[in-house]
């Protein structure tokens, strides 16, 4: 069976500091990955995609960005945090039929100071 | 993209019934989604709508109308543990991505 795994669970960070956030996934090959925010009683904001090794699309413009050194693994990075980067990360995996269904990691929890 | 609405907040007993409503607007569309959410966890996946019609899985049923824009998650025999924000989401022809609505927070009580 398929498991997506991420790190760190938790995460408290200066502003103006790096972010590495890291997803990975078990159980199959050649995934679509999904990298979404969850602002605090929000909904989920669609950041990143990718449908192979080197493929991103960018959803929303900022100061993050993604990439996918290999088939079953996706980073999420930032150069200098800002406060509004604050948030609930959360990784998806799902096949590559456009019917496919996404299946969420069990996130990240950033908190921006 | 899509404009999806759902409410913001429903209560009910426990042993009950609750219906949460999704309508959405999009260009096209293809197949409408149900998670579930605890507080501080991430969404796990309900049922999958893409044909008109009901989609029965034990206590959780889900409803699609494509011509209405229109879908909504049925909740029978309510439990404690089924307290939780419900997410609808909806994926567009020939799309990947998901647009996801804001959530419903739903409460039950004893």
């Amino acid at each position: 069976s398929q498991t997506i795994h991420q790190w760190p669970a938790t995460l408290v960070q200066p502003v103006g500091s790096p972010l590495s956030l890291e997803c990975t996934v078990e159980g199959t090959s050649n995934p679509n990955l999904y990298w979404y925010r969850q602002a605090a009683g929000r909904g989920l904001q669609l950041l990143f995609y990718s449908v192979g090794i080197g493929q991103i699309s960018s959803e929303v413009p900022q100061n993050l960005s993604a990439s996918r050194p290999q088939d079953r693994q996706f980073i999420l990075s930032s150069k200098k945090l800002l406060l509004s980067d604050s948030g609930f990360y959360l990784c998806a995996w799902s096949g590559t039929d456009k019917q496919e269904t996404q299946y969420f990691g069990p996130g990240t929890r950033l908190l921006v100071l | 993209g899509q404009n999806i609405d759902q409410p913001t907040e429903m209560t009910a007993t426990e042993g009950a019934i609750v219906q949460i409503n999704c309508t959405y607007q999009t260009s096209g569309f293809n197949g409408l989604f149900w998670y579930q959410q605890h507080a501080g966890e991430a969404p796990t996946f309900l049922s999958y709508n893409v044909l008109d019609g009901l989609e029965e899985k034990g206590r959780f049923s889900s409803f699609l109308s494509r011509s209405k824009g229109y879908s909504y998650l049925l909740l029978k025999e309510l439990q404690m543990k089924d307290s939780a924000s419900y997410l609808c989401a909806v994926r567009d022809w020939d799309d990947y991505k998901l647009s996801f609505g804001a959530g419903t927070t739903v409460t039950v009580r004893a």
